[in-house]
């Protein structure tokens, strides 16, 4: 099976929550990431937690990290329509060059 | 401070053919990536770069595809003879000697065979 798995699409509203939720199978991730992509452009680095934490707090963006079930969330709060895109999960591990492993990406779309 | 440049944005080609796509990363980046991106899945790396020799090329389908960085910034990435399967995006990152698990994605090459 895939080695990062997220759900393919979130629909929410203008202002609410947003809460994408990503597991992960190696024991070992050393980062773990949150890219966005949105229509035609490449990816871009939202965030990432180094797998000794728990949660990291970035302006609207809260990432929370259970590594005993490797399930990794990222909450988007007060939602934009300027925040609908694609965003992927991803780990590296330890010993590796970081190079992340990717998940198949959560298509987030924010309706008014 | 510039992005990841790639260039073309888009090609249409016939299977059979070739093609060509070039990247330039930030500046002073040493370690340059390209990854392959089809429709509905994750990027998946094909080939890493540190300065002008390959680091990681372990899912680079080598008789059809090569890439070269021969000078330590510029990079291309070729596909020589392209399949129907090639069909997707290729993305280009780069990141800095000190900090490999922040990476710069460009805004890559779509690529149609037909």
């Amino acid at each position: 099976g895939e080695d990062v798995e997220q759900s393919l699409f979130l629909s929410v509203r203008e202002g609410d929550s947003s809460v994408i939720n990503c597991t992960y199978t190696d024991s070992s991730s050393t980062y773990l990431y949150w890219y966005k992509q949105e229509p035609g452009a490449g990816l871009q680095l939202l965030t990432y937690i180094f797998s000794n934490m728990d949660m990291k707090q970035d302006q609207r963006l809260t990432v929370l990290l259970n590594k005993k079930d490797k399930h990794l969330s990222l909450r988007i709060a007060d939602t934009q329509t300027g925040d609908s895109a694609i965003y992927f999960c991803a780990e590296s591990i330890t010993g590796g060059s970081y190079i992340p492993t990717f998940g198949r990406g959560t298509s987030l779309i924010v309706h008014p | 401070e510039a992005g990841v440049a790639q260039s073309p944005r888009y090609k249409i080609i016939e299977k059979r053919q070739s093609v060509a796509f070039w990247c330039n990363p930030i500046s002073g980046h040493a370690t340059l990536y390209w990854y392959q991106q089809i429709l509905g899945q994750g990027p998946k790396l094909l080939i890493q770069f540190q300065n002008n020799g390959v680091v990681d090329d372990s899912q680079l389908p080598k008789d059809r595809f090569s890439a070269e960085r021969l000078k330590g910034v510029d990079s291309t990435l070729k596909i020589q003879p392209a399949k129907l399967e090639d069909s997707a995006v290729y993305l280009c990152a780069s990141s800095s000697r000190g900090i490999s698990y922040e990476q710069y994605f460009g805004p890559g090459t779509r690529l149609t065979v037909t």
